[in-house]
């Protein structure tokens, strides 16, 4: 089965700086590779995803950049802002249904 | 559209007594997850269907636990009788792309005394 790790576990910045977090993975056959954020009192969230054909992929202040080879995964974050506050997961999958989160990064972004 | 609705947001139980979360899936998507989130454990996958189909149940902790999707539009998760250790967020979502991003309902906040 896949074994998912997210480092760090804990990430606090100021705000305005960037924040990245990384996701490794041990299944060579992951093709799909999301990012979801949970704030407090909520299900997760998609907030940006990648697909293995490609390597980086931005959307506005997100992005995602995927190395297959090292099989690892990351989301960067600039220009943070208090809102950005919550719990990152990683998951990645082979687009099938069986998909593990990872153990999730909390991200505080002091004003 | 509303999202993936569950009821109810949160549930106190005694131990012993039976409860039923129950999912509404976003209309059109045709797989729907069951998960439990816990400080300890994280989130896990409890129980996916297909089409109203259970796929793998292999993350069911115990015979307590069963689930139904009698049609497209409406899930069930029952513990039968629940225990302390069952105490947990459960989360309901829902895919139209087998598997390629999910949309979380708000969860369930299950607390067994």
């Amino acid at each position: 089965g896949e074994n998912v790790e997210q480092h760090p576990s804990t990430l606090s910045v100021q705000e305005g700086d960037s924040a990245v977090i990384k996701c490794t993975y041990s299944d060579s056959a992951s093709n799909y590779f999301p990012w979801y954020k949970q704030e407090l009192g909520k299900g997760p969230q998609l907030i940006i995803d990648i697909r293995s054909n490609v390597g980086e992929k931005k959307d506005q202040r997100i992005a995602v950049t995927l190395n297959k080879t090292a099989k690892h995964f990351s989301l960067h974050i600039t220009e943070t802002q208090p809102e950005d506050s919550a719990v990152y997961f990683c998951a990645p999958s082979e687009g099938g249904f069986k998909t593990i989160f990872g153990a999730g990064t909390r991200l505080f972004v002091k004003a | 559209d509303a999202g993936v609705i569950q009821s109810p947001r949160h549930e106190v139980t005694e131990m012993g007594q039976e409860v039923t979360l129950r999912c509404k899936p976003i209309s059109g998507h045709n797989s729907l997850f069951w998960y439990r989130q816990t400080m300890m454990r994280g989130l896990e996958l409890l129980i996916y269907f297909n089409n109203n189909v259970p796929i793998d149940d292999s993350g069911m902790p115990e015979d307590r636990f069963s689930a139904k999707m009698p049609n497209a539009s409406f899930s069930t998760l029952k513990i039968q009788p629940s225990e302390p250790r069952d105490s947990a967020v459960y989360f309901c979502a829902s895919s139209s792309r087998q598997g390629y991003g999910y949309t979380f309902g708000s969860g369930t906040r299950l607390t067994v005394v």
